[in-house]
């Protein structure tokens, strides 16, 4: 079975840092797009960046460039997402998803399979 | 960086049909996704490439997309069809995908 499945909901102060992961199993990891995804208390879905782990190409977000560090370990078929320093306005759910398909341009298009989410909940 | 405008929210009486509108520059020059989040629940994709629907997404899930505009249409829709949904497409500017603003659609 074809699964993402990530770390546990995570609470934290300001400043500090956090490191989530996502596990991938049943598939190919290297050769797939994995993307993460913020979605904020009462807000729509939001593109952080997305990695491919066969050569570690990373693209990122403008508004997420600078704000956090995508990572991937091919020996353990997992991705990662960081900050050094939580703030605030980091609370909210952290998916990450697999995309199969690309777009007529070759660009990756569609994410097909989705972790659970991780709730992360940053307050003083 | 590129923009994808969907309505806030529309509400469906059930066995109708929802139009659910996607509007960006160009948009019928890219292709679009479409994925359902239900309340709780991870994101499930719906639509890929305008208008294909991956295994197992019900017949009654449908997408077009030209000029504009892309639409997911919603034939026959059922309670369970209550959810957001958000399109989906490529901004060449960032080298990375963008999602519209999301639809509630309340099925009452």
């Amino acid at each position: 079975e074809v699964q993402l499945v990530q770390s546990g909901a995570e609470v934290k102060k300001p400043g500090e840092s956090l490191k989530i992961s996502c596990k991938a199993s049943g598939y190919n990891f290297p050769f797939y797009w994995i993307g993460w995804v913020r979605h904020m208390p009462g807000k729509g879905l939001e593109w952080m960046g997305m990695i491919y782990p066969g050569d570690s190409d990373v693209r990122y977000s403008p508004s997420f460039r600078g704000q956090v560090t995508i990572s991937a370990d091919k020996s353990i078929t997992t991705a990662f997402v960081q900050w050094s320093s939580l703030q605030a306005s980091d609370t909210a759910m952290y998916y990450c998803a697999r995309s199969i398909y690309y777009d007529t341009n070759g660009n990756p298009h569609a994410f097909d399979i989705w972790g659970q989410g991780t709730m992360v909940n940053v307050s003083s | 960086s590129y923009e994808l405008t969907q309505p806030p929210s529309m509400s469906v009486s059930p066995g109708q049909t929802a139009s659910i509108t996607c509007s960006g520059h160009k948009l019928g020059d890219k292709d679009v996704c479409w994925y359902q989040q239900r309340a709780g629940q991870s994101p499930v994709l719906v639509i890929y490439q305008d208008a294909k629907r991956p295994s197992g997404i019900p017949e009654r899930f449908s997408g077009s997309n030209f000029g504009d505009t892309a639409t997911l249409t919603i034939s026959g829709t059922q309670a369970m069809d209550e959810a957001d949904y958000y399109c989906q497409a490529w901004d060449s500017s960032s080298a990375l995908n963008v999602f519209g603003t999301g639809t509630k659609v309340t099925v009452l």
